[in-house]
């Protein structure tokens, strides 16, 4: 069984902070994916990274995927109240159909 | 556009009752799709999924079952509901940058 270990489980910051998300594993993934969630909505994807070693910019958001695909990382600098919710990573494997691993989440919060 | 439709959006149900919960997709053919369920505030764990009409996969035995009647249409269903399937459930297609997820279901089994 595929298991992808996300830490912090919770993290509570001030406005203007900047933070770290993990993500583990000891399977090694085609790509990774991050998703954002919001009570009540489902998860909204912000990036997929597939290289070992990738690194994407998404405005504040820095992700980068392990060389050895197995592990990845989301930086958001200078935290905003819009940043709060549940991000969630992925890993993507391939069988009959491409299917999610999805990490256990880090609820973020953002204080103003 | 590819759109995804998900309803109803929360369900209160009596144990022992059944479900039936649909999905259908719009914008796109043939599209490989999915159910979750996610605990409060958790990752998401993988119910189903099919890769075509009449295709079911099942990855967790439990008390539910799943079918695709049409190409674009999914639906998660139960013949009698227990307490531990209570939960947000979420429908999800696979699209070509990565997967568009319904808005959910909150189910509550009382």
């Amino acid at each position: 069984t595929q298991l992808l270990e996300q830490s912090p489980q919770f993290l509570s910051i001030q406005e203007g902070e900047n933070l770290t998300v993990y993500c583990n594993s000891s399977s090694v993934f085609s790509s990774l994916q991050w998703y954002r969630q919001e009570p009540g909505e489902g998860p909204v994807l912000l990036v997929t990274v597939v290289t070992g070693g990738e690194v994407k910019k998404l405005k504040r958001l820095t992700f980068q995927f392990g060389d050895a695909r197995k592990d990845s990382s989301l930086h958001i600098t200078a935290a905003q109240p819009g940043d709060t919710g549940l991000y969630l990573c992925a890993g993507v494997t391939h069988g009959s159909a491409r299917q999610l691993t999805f990490g256990s989440g880090t609820q973020l919060t953002v204080l103003p | 556009s590819q759109t995804i439709h998900q309803w109803p959006a929360t369900l209160v149900q009596p144990v022992g009752s059944p479900l039936s919960l649909e999905c259908t997709v719009e914008g796109t053919s043939n599209p490989n799709l999915y159910w979750y369920r996610q605990a409060a505030g958790r990752g998401l764990q993988l119910l189903f999924y099919s890769v075509g009409i009449g295709q079911i996969s099942s990855e967790v035995p439990q008390n539910l079952s799943a079918s695709r009647p049409q190409d674009r249409q999914f639906i998660l269903s139960s013949k009698k509901l227990l307490l531990s399937d209570s939960g947000f459930y979420l429908c999800a297609f696979e699209g070509f940058y990565g997967y568009t997820f319904g808005s959910g279901t909150r189910l509550t089994v009382v």
